[in-house]
């Protein structure tokens, strides 16, 4: 089972930015897509989560509103969408995959700078 | 607002076994919240240790074990390597596919 995830963003405060998570060797309509930021020198957060194939979604109560997580089950893809973006968005994003988490994206880069 | 309680630092000895735990701010961990352990160095991706309070993820060695200790979670390192040196995570499952990490516990091996 591999993850990979997309590369580096940079974005404006006000923007959006949309990070995926791909994952292969194996079928995942019923596992879970996890997501976890961790804040420049910070703790892991979970972000939410979705399982592609029942649609269901689960937010974390501090991303309630300004996370999106969607997923495309014909290609094991999972997707978070960050809006309105401020400084405090700025943070290395790691997908993770099924209930135990058990294998790990490599972690994309966002920047939020003017 | 739920929040898991982790010890911010542990050191231990090479050869020598240290337990680090995982609480909540208000009552008991116990096996419904399914506890988990992973370990990050930094700049790199978390790495599963334990899952469930006391699976072993694949490839783990048998030096870590987890528990459930009094009301918290446990995970135990025994025979400490110098590579243990890294930050460790705990995580609870808190029903409806929902997840809480814990503020991790930074491991010094000296």
């Amino acid at each position: 089972v591999q993850v990979v995830q997309s590369g580096a963003e940079v974005k404006k405060p006000g923007s959006s930015v949309k990070v995926s998570c791909k994952a292969s060797g194996g079928s995942f309509s019923s596992y879970s897509f996890n997501w976890v930021r961790q804040a420049p020198g910070q703790g892991l957060e979970w972000v939410g989560g979705i399982i592609p194939g029942f649609g269901t979604t689960n937010y974390a109560p501090n991303f309630q509103g300004s996370v999106t997580i969607t997923a495309d089950k014909s290609s094991n893809t999972a997707y978070m969408e960050l809006s309105s973006l401020t400084s405090e968005d700025t943070a290395l994003y790691f997908c993770a995959l099924g209930s135990t988490f058990d294998h790990w994206g490599q972690g994309t880069p966002v920047t939020v700078s003017s | 607002q739920t929040v898991v309680t982790q010890e911010p630092s542990f050191s231990v000895s090479p050869g020598g076994t240290v337990t680090l735990t995982c609480g909540l701010s208000s009552g008991s961990v116990s096996i419904s919240y399914y506890p988990s352990w992973y370990q990050q160095t930094p700049g790199q991706a978390p790495r599963t240790l334990i899952y469930s309070t006391n699976i072993r993820s694949s490839g783990v060695p048998d030096r870590f074990s987890g528990s459930i200790l009094g009301n918290k979670a446990a995970l135990t390192i025994t025979g400490a390597q110098a590579d243990d040196e890294s930050d460790y995570y705990c995580m609870l499952s808190m029903g409806s596919g929902n997840h809480v990490f814990g503020g991790g516990t930074k491991l010094t091996v000296l």
